[in-house]
């Protein structure tokens, strides 16, 4: 069975520090691994994604993740958090790319 | 240029009554995809559809949940005699035909059922 933990329900971070976000899963194989963003009133969107190659990862916005398997984990990171960065973040693990199972999300907030 | 369409976005039903939920995929999708976010939890893969086919369904809950995507119209998420358990949030996803390995899926902004 597949399953994702995201350590922290909810994170304070100052605009312009680093931003880090964990995630730890449990898959018998090489996962398929994601991180969505979810902005207030909007859908999930496509952060980043992982299935093989470099375990660094670049995506949009600014973000990056790192795939660790001996770790089984795939902490997302951003060197400087914008306001508008504020959001529900939600890291999934799948067989493939679509039979996904999502952690149950980490809220972030910006401070000015 | 219009999203993943889900509705209604607040669903209540009583206990033994029927739940629709419905999809429209974004313009020129054909697939689509239904997941469940029970309370304090994360989403979880149901069903895969594509028009007129269900390909995945190995995540619905085995009595009950029923889903659909006719050639016309939008996919359908039928939860028969709710219970409270059924109480979460659903969201609805969809991809294009030509879906290449690890192309995003487009979600919609989710129905939250709530069963009294």
């Amino acid at each position: 069975a597949q399953s994702v933990t995201q350590p922290d329900i909810h994170i304070t971070v100052s605009e312009g520090a680093s931003l880090e976000l964990r995630c730890n899963y449990s898959y018998g194989a090489t996962p398929y691994l994601f991180w969505y963003v979810q902005s207030p009133g909007q859908g999930l969107q496509l952060l980043l994604k992982y299935f093989s190659g470099d375990t660094l990862v670049q995506g949009i916005k600014g973000f990056e993740a790192e795939f660790k398997r001996s770790q089984s984990s795939f902490n997302l990171r951003k060197p400087s958090v914008h306001w508008s960065d504020a959001a529900e973040y939600f890291c999934a693990v799948g067989a493939n790319d679509y039979k996904l199972s999502f952690g149950a999300g980490t809220t972030v907030t910006v401070r000015a | 240029n219009a999203g993943v369409m889900q509705n209604p976005r607040h669903l209540v039903r009583r206990r033994g009554q029927e739940a629709r939920l419905r999809c429209s995929p974004m313009k020129g999708h054909s697939h689509v995809y239904w997941y469940r976010q029970l309370p304090e939890e994360g989403l979880k893969f149901m069903v895969y559809l594509q028009k007129e086919n269900i390909i995945d369904e190995s995540g619905m809950p085995k009595e009950r949940f029923s889903a659909e995507f006719p050639k016309e119209g939008p996919s359908i998420l039928r939860i028969q005699q709710v219970v409270r358990g059924d109480s979460a949030a659903y969201f609805c996803a969809s991809s294009p035909p030509m879906k290449q390995v690890g192309s995003p899926l487009h979600f919609g902004n989710g129905t939250r059922l709530t069963v009294t």
